[in-house]
């Protein structure tokens, strides 16, 4: 989608490894998500953040971590802890306020060598 | 906790025959829906958002309706076209989180 941008497309973890995904907006946009999709299952709401500095648990966050240190930029890590990471992950960006519309990244997909 | 279910779970058409895709949901308490359209290993598009306060909205081809009392939205395609061959998926926003379908997965036939 037009304004921002995932990386890599495609992602592998070795067994015991953290691995980052960046997630980058050009729009001054305040809000941005991360969302897990898994094969024939709709998107499951990770983490967002709707200012810099600022995050809250979505509903599955655990073994996953984020940081907004930077209102362009929205990185997710994959920890060891999460057990199952291997799907589709995408970003999206929003105007504030929980009436606005989201917009989505390409995706990066993580499997596990 | 919001459930949303769109059926049918898969749809194939001639071109040119019109689609109409379902989607219910558990909690009418939304600000608006949004239908998205996702290609294969592609992300997600964003196709119409419906306030909470409208009955309806239209892009092109696309009109989608909401009814949210009864918790439901229809999206309806006219006219189909081969290029529409996607998975459209229906997301109700409650606060700031979207909640989603597995999506109905469209094949038009030329």
């Amino acid at each position: 989608d037009g304004g921002i941008t995932q990386s890599p497309k495609y992602l592998f973890r070795k067994e015991g490894q953290n691995v980052t995904l960046s997630c980058e907006q050009n729009l001054n946009h305040d809000a941005m998500y991360w969302y897990r999709q898994d094969p024939g299952q709709g998107l499951r709401l990770i983490y967002y953040s709707q200012i810099v500095n600022d995050f809250q648990k979505g509903d599955i966050a655990e073994g996953y971590s984020v940081s907004r240190e930077k209102k362009e930029s929205f990185p997710l890590t994959v920890t060891s802890a999460q057990k199952n990471p291997t799907a589709f992950y995408l970003c999206a960006r929003s105007l504030q306020g929980a009436q606005q519309p989201q917009h989505f990244g390409d995706g990066t997909r993580l499997s596990i060598l | 906790k919001q459930e949303v279910t769109q059926i049918p779970a898969a749809l194939s058409v001639p071109e040119g025959e019109n689609l109409v895709l379902n989607c219910s949901f558990t909690d009418s308490a939304i600000y608006n829906l949004q239908w998205f359209r996702q290609d294969p290993g592609k992300g997600l598009t964003s196709l119409l958002l419906i306030q909470s306060s409208q009955r309806e909205q239209t892009s092109g081809r696309l009109n989608a309706s909401l009814d949210k009392s009864s918790g439901r939205s229809t999206l309806y395609i006219a006219a189909s076209q081969p290029g529409d061959s996607a998975t459209y998926l229906c997301a109700p926003a409650n606060d700031y989180k979207l909640s989603f379908g597995a999506g109905t997965t469209v094949t038009v036939r030329a």
